[in-house]
């Protein structure tokens, strides 16, 4: 069962900044918070994950509230070749597993 | 360097049948995972496969099996196919010096069950 709840789709204007939400409520305390995106006919891509601060990377930046219940992917200048489906993933520690969510469909606007 | 190859890349069967979908990974990785994936879906664990050994499993039947083999290719087996099978399978691969949740992922087999 999906773990993470994301809007289904958003939609951004081409060079403004995106910002994607994420509740995760129920994570505990060792499992990571990743971030995927896929565009259409390909397998996912890696994004970005933390566990507990905030990081940055040259793709993207995550934001992780203080009580780790939710988190938030920033694109700081979005450009078309963003539009993807971005999913907001549970990483169990536990078991080696990705727990997916349904994703939230970015749309970019030029 | 060379990523992550499935085959095929399509393919088609009947329900009852059986398929085996082959991944290579990507040079230097010795973590494979496969993730099913239906239409507007995200993908779900299979099953994880380290130096030869599955060290991990989702919420799938044994009809679902795998093998990795030494070079750490893979291959996903399903028997007695069923319609619900129809999916995309992805395959992906991790390296042991990397986060766990960092994988590459193939472009997938899309199976159709019919």
């Amino acid at each position: 069962d999906a773990k993470t709840t994301q809007p289904n789709s958003m939609e951004s204007n081409e060079e403004e900044p995106v910002h994607l939400p994420c509740n995760h409520s129920t994570i505990s305390g060792t499992d990571y918070i990743h971030w995927y995106r896929q565009l259409p006919s390909q397998g996912p891509e890696y994004v970005i994950h933390g566990l507990t601060s905030n990081v940055n990377n040259r793709m993207a930046s995550l934001a992780i509230a203080e009580d780790r219940k939710s988190s938030t992917l920033i694109l700081h200048r979005a450009t078309l070749r963003d539009a993807a489906v971005y999913y907001c993933i549970q990483y169990m520690d536990s078991n080696y597993q990705l727990i997916w969510g349904a994703g939230t469909k970015l749309i970019i606007k030029p | 360097e060379t990523g992550v190859t499935q085959s095929p890349t399509h393919l088609i069967k009947t329900r009852g049948q059986q398929v085996t979908l082959r991944c290579s990974s990507q040079s230097g990785h010795n973590t494979v995972s496969w993730y099913q994936q239906a239409l507007g879906q995200g993908p779900q664990f299979i099953f994880q496969y380290y130096r030869e050994e599955e060290n991990g499993r989702g919420n799938f039947p044994p009809r679902f099996s795998g093998l990795q083999f030494p070079n750490y290719s893979s291959e996903l087996n399903v028997n007695a196919l069923e319609l619900d099978d129809s999916a995309l399978y992805l395959c992906a691969s991790s390296t042991g010096t990397s986060h766990p949740g960092e994988l590459f992922f193939g472009e997938g087999s899309r199976l159709t069950v019919l």
